[in-house]
């Protein structure tokens, strides 16, 4: 059975700092997802990774992929409150059907002045 | 083009009555996917589709029958609601050339 673990789930960070989030897997796969929701609306994808050593960067937010490791990471940097959100990671494991997503449990981001 | 629609946005529902949800896209995806949320649970696949007529089970099947009407349209099942499936329902399309799946809005499903 897939297992997707992020850490942490909770984070309460301030303005202007750094932090990192992580994504663990437990099966071999090539495609990470990052995915930003905010309270009461649907997903956003921020980045798809596809390859071991892959980065990507948009703004305040870079993900990176070791598939051999099987471990992705989101760099926050220089934190806003805009931010704030829940970032859900979810590893793509493909089938007949197409490449079926299975997702962290997701971190909870509060970034306070 | 709309992406992804979801109908209803919301419903409530008493123990044992059933409903469709609806969900069409105008992307000219292939594949299609229904995913529940519940707190602290992320979200987990119900069932996805690769094209019109085949369908498979994800990680929480039961209690739910897909329907794969055509290209655009994914609906989901709900036969005899229960509390258990109480929850937010999302779908999901994703092109045979892209590798983003794109979400719709969502429907929120309470059963009493």
């Amino acid at each position: 059975e897939l297992k997707v673990e992020q850490n942490p789930l909770f984070l309460s960070m301030q303005e202007g700092k750094n932090y990192t989030i992580y994504c663990n897997y437990s099966t071999t796969s090539d495609r990470l997802y990052w995915y930003r929701q905010d309270p009461g609306k649907s997903l956003e994808s921020l980045f798809v990774l596809l390859s071991n050593g892959a980065v990507k960067q948009e703004g305040r937010l870079m993900a990176s992929l070791d598939t051999k490791a099987r471990l992705s990471t989101l760099h926050i940097t220089a934190a806003v409150h805009d931010l704030s959100a829940t970032y859900f990671c979810a590893v793509g494991i493909d089938s007949n059907s197409g490449y079926a997503l299975n997702f962290g449990k997701g971190t909870s981001l509060l970034v306070t002045p | 083009n709309a992406g992804v629609t979801q109908t209803p946005k919301f419903q409530v529902l008493k123990t044992g009555q059933s409903m469709t949800l609806q969900c069409a896209q105008d992307m000219n995806h292939n594949s299609m996917y229904w995913y529940r949320q519940d707190p602290g649970m992320g979200l987990r696949l119900i069932y996805y589709s690769a094209s019109e007529g085949t369908t498979d089970k994800g990680e929480v099947p039961n209690g739910y029958n897909v329907s794969r009407l055509n290209k655009r349209e994914f609906s989901l099942r709900l036969e005899s609601a229960a509390p258990s499936q109480t929850s937010v329902y999302f779908c999901a399309s994703v092109g045979r050339h892209t590798d983003t799946q794109y979400f719709g809005p969502g429907t929120r499903l309470t059963v009493l």
